[in-house]
């Protein structure tokens, strides 16, 4: 099947620092990719979806200018926490597709912001 | 809105069926999905229904949708401990094919 691979797995900054997370397609060409957030015990929440080549579309509520995401090919997005903050302690999951069906969910990245 | 729900908790024995049940809202999603997440990963697909559909089985999953009732359950049988994790459901919402809505997912304990 479809592999999707983050990196890192997990990264502990200081507050104020920015941080940036890869979410690679390594089998297949990403038209799409998408970001969630998962707080403790809840529910994937859908940050942004970002096509190749144009900017993200981000859900309401989510802050574009400090939540960066970058999709500049088709096996690469990047998410970056710009001036992170306690508060932004979170697991981040990216997932990518082809085309209409099944999303690929990468492992997954926990951030904590001291 | 586009809503999916799910009960939290279910504890079963090894050996026992699990039966883990969703509802939504949305009735034009197409596909309707279930997705297994063990601690610290991702989601793993386990498997996916066609609207047009009641029921599917692959190996000891059956999964059976009703329509009317926008009702979908995800039945496991002869749990093993290694089925241990969080199961969520998810629908296709309204931004397209590839846009999931997901429930606050179902956290199956399997005890001997």
């Amino acid at each position: 099947g479809a592999v999707v691979s983050q990196h890192p797995s997990r990264v502990i900054c200081k507050s104020g620092t920015s941080v940036k997370i890869e979410c690679r397609s390594l089998d297949f060409q990403a038209t799409t990719m998408f970001w969630y957030r998962q707080f403790p015990k809840k529910s994937l929440m859908l940050m942004a979806t970002s096509n190749e080549g144009s900017k993200a579309t981000y859900e309401q509520g989510v802050e574009k200018d400090k939540f960066l995401i970058n999709h500049a090919s088709l096996t690469l997005s990047t998410l970056t926490v710009t001036s992170a903050h306690p508060e932004d302690s979170s697991f981040y999951i990216c997932s990518g597709t082809s085309g209409p069906g099944e999303q690929f969910f990468g492992p997954g990245t926990r951030l904590t912001v001291l | 809105g586009e809503d999916v729900e799910q009960s939290l908790f279910l504890s079963v024995r090894e050996g026992d069926s699990s039966v883990i049940n969703c509802t939504y809202t949305d009735s034009s999603s197409t596909y309707l999905y279930w997705y297994k997440q063990e601690p610290g990963a991702g989601l793993q697909l386990l498997t996916y229904i066609f609207s047009n559909m009641d029921m599917k089985q692959d190996q000891r999953l059956t999964v059976l949708l009703n329509k009317k009732d926008k009702h979908l359950s995800l039945r496991i049988a002869d749990t093993q401990t290694g089925d241990s994790a969080i199961y969520f459901c998810a629908e296709v919402g309204s931004g397209g094919y590839n846009k999931l809505i997901f429930g606050a997912g179902t956290r199956l304990a399997v005890h001997p």
